[in-house]
């Protein structure tokens, strides 16, 4: 299957501060990569849609200026937590989109203190 | 809107049991449904996928099922291991275009004992 990569896999900062998480398709262009967080013990949720070259699409509820998203290529998306808070802490997985499937990332364990 | 569920929400098996994982979703109209594996604090990795217009796959010891019209896939194990301890998540995808997204269960966590 194709590969995604995540860079960190974890990172710990101190509130207030910004985080960007990178994404990077490696074997393949994906012109549609999705953002996803995951609290412990339950399932994903997507954030938001991020097409290349094009403002990414948020869900509900999730604050498009504090989770700054750019999909700059066809092989890398970034996500950038601002001024960075406890309650963000959480994992953060990406997704690139290769044919009729999705591949995911290994994703990012983001702890604020 | 759509909704996935999976049962149980957790499982415990002796190792060479054979069993069955359950996903239901209430809309009917989906493009596909795939299954996913998660090992704790890791990413996804995709284990099958079920066009809308098939009724299962296989892959070595894992069978999936679906019947789209009555909204349930099933995820069938055989010879359980160690190894497949993990998170069981199903997604369904609406239709096929570039920003349809994926609906998730809550997964089922799987361990399998020696």
């Amino acid at each position: 299957g194709a590969v995604v990569s995540q860079h960190p896999s974890w990172v710990i900062c101190k509130s207030g501060t910004s985080v960007k998480i990178e994404c990077r398709s490696l074997d393949f262009q994906a012109t549609t990569m999705f953002w996803y967080r995951q609290f412990p013990k339950q399932s994903l949720m997507l954030m938001a849609t991020s097409n290349e070259g094009s403002k990414a699409t948020y869900e509900q509820g999730v604050e498009k200026d504090k989770f700054l998203i750019n999909h700059a290529s066809l092989t890398l998306s970034t996500l950038t937590v601002t001024s960075a808070h406890p309650e963000d802490s959480s994992f953060y997985i990406c997704s690139g989109r290769a044919n009729y499937e999705q591949f995911f990332g290994p994703g990012t364990r983001l702890t604020v203190l | 809107k759509q909704e996935v569920t999976q049962i149980p929400a957790a499982l415990s098996v002796p190792e060479g049991e054979n069993l069955v994982l359950n996903c239901s979703f209430t809309d009917s109209a989906i493009y596909n449904l795939q299954w996913f594996r998660q090992d704790p604090g890791k990413g996804l990795t995709s284990l099958l996928l079920i066009q809308s217009s098939q009724r299962e796959q296989t892959s070595g010891r894992l069978n999936a099922s679906l019947d789209k019209s009555s909204g349930r896939s099933t995820l069938y194990i055989a010879a359980s291991q160690p190894g497949d301890s993990a998170t069981y998540l199903c997604a369904v995808k609406r239709e096929e275009t570039s920003g349809s997204r994926l609906t998730f269960g809550e997964g089922t966590q799987l361990t399998v004992n020696p």
